[in-house]
């Protein structure tokens, strides 16, 4: 069965760097694509972006000059990075393993996610 | 982008109930529309994939239906355990999006 756990620091300062990794296990993490999304604290679901080992990465627009998404193969973990933070990237944190059948794609497998609060 | 607009933002219902959440996409995303289920301080869990395909071990008194850019996920008789926030997510093009969610909650 396919984990996924997230870590990283809880407490960043703001205009620092965000890092989390995701490490899988379970399965292998040069296969398929790698995702991350968040939620702030009482607040819907946004999808931050998602990455592929063998090609291809997509970010939310909005996002996408903040974030990368990296993978590390020896590890069997991927990452993220969100710079330039403020309060309103104060979020948990998911990691996620995007799937695909028929042709549709879906996230199936999910990380418990991480608390990240961007404070001074 | 393509925005999804859930409605209701939530509702209240009574186990044995009939309850319908609705899903609109701003552009047509033909059957590119996930289904998630999410309790408090817990990662979603995915319950329909491709807007009518239950996923594998979801209960069977969930069904997912479309029509245009027009989605509705519909729990038959609602059970305890289905109290919680339900999401729907498009995967058509390159950038995906939420809809804002639906918490559904005991009356």
């Amino acid at each position: 069965q396919v984990q996924l756990q997230e870590s990283g620091p809880g407490l960043v300062k703001p205009s620092e760097t965000l890092s989390l990794t995701c490490t899988v296990s379970g399965g292998s993490i040069s296969t398929f694509y790698w995702s991350w999304i968040r939620q702030p604290p009482g607040e819907g679901l946004e999808w931050i972006g998602h990455f592929s080992y063998t090609g291809g990465t997509n970010y939310n627009p909005s996002l996408k000059s903040r974030v990368t998404i990296s993978v590390d193969t020896s590890k069997n973990q991927f990452s993220l990075k969100m710079t330039s933070v403020t309060a309103a990237d104060t979020a948990v944190y998911y990691c996620a393993r995007r799937d695909c059948s028929g042709g549709t794609c879906y996230l199936r497998f999910w990380g418990q996610g991480t608390l990240v609060t961007v404070s001074s | 982008d393509i925005q999804m607009t859930q409605s209701p933002s939530s509702l209240y219902a009574s186990v044995g109930d009939r309850v319908t959440i609705t899903c609109r996409a701003s552009q047509n995303i033909y059957i590119y529309l996930n289904w998630y289920q999410q309790k408090p301080g817990k990662a979603p869990n995915l319950l329909m994939y491709a807007a009518t395909t239950l996923e594998p071990g979801a209960p069977s008194r969930f069904s997912g239906s479309e029509s245009g850019t027009n989605f509705t996920l519909t729990i038959t008789s609602l059970q305890p355990e289905d109290f919680a926030t339900y999401y729907c997510q498009q995967t058509y093009g390159p950038s995906w999006t939420f809809g804002q969610g639906t918490k559904v909650e005991i009356k």
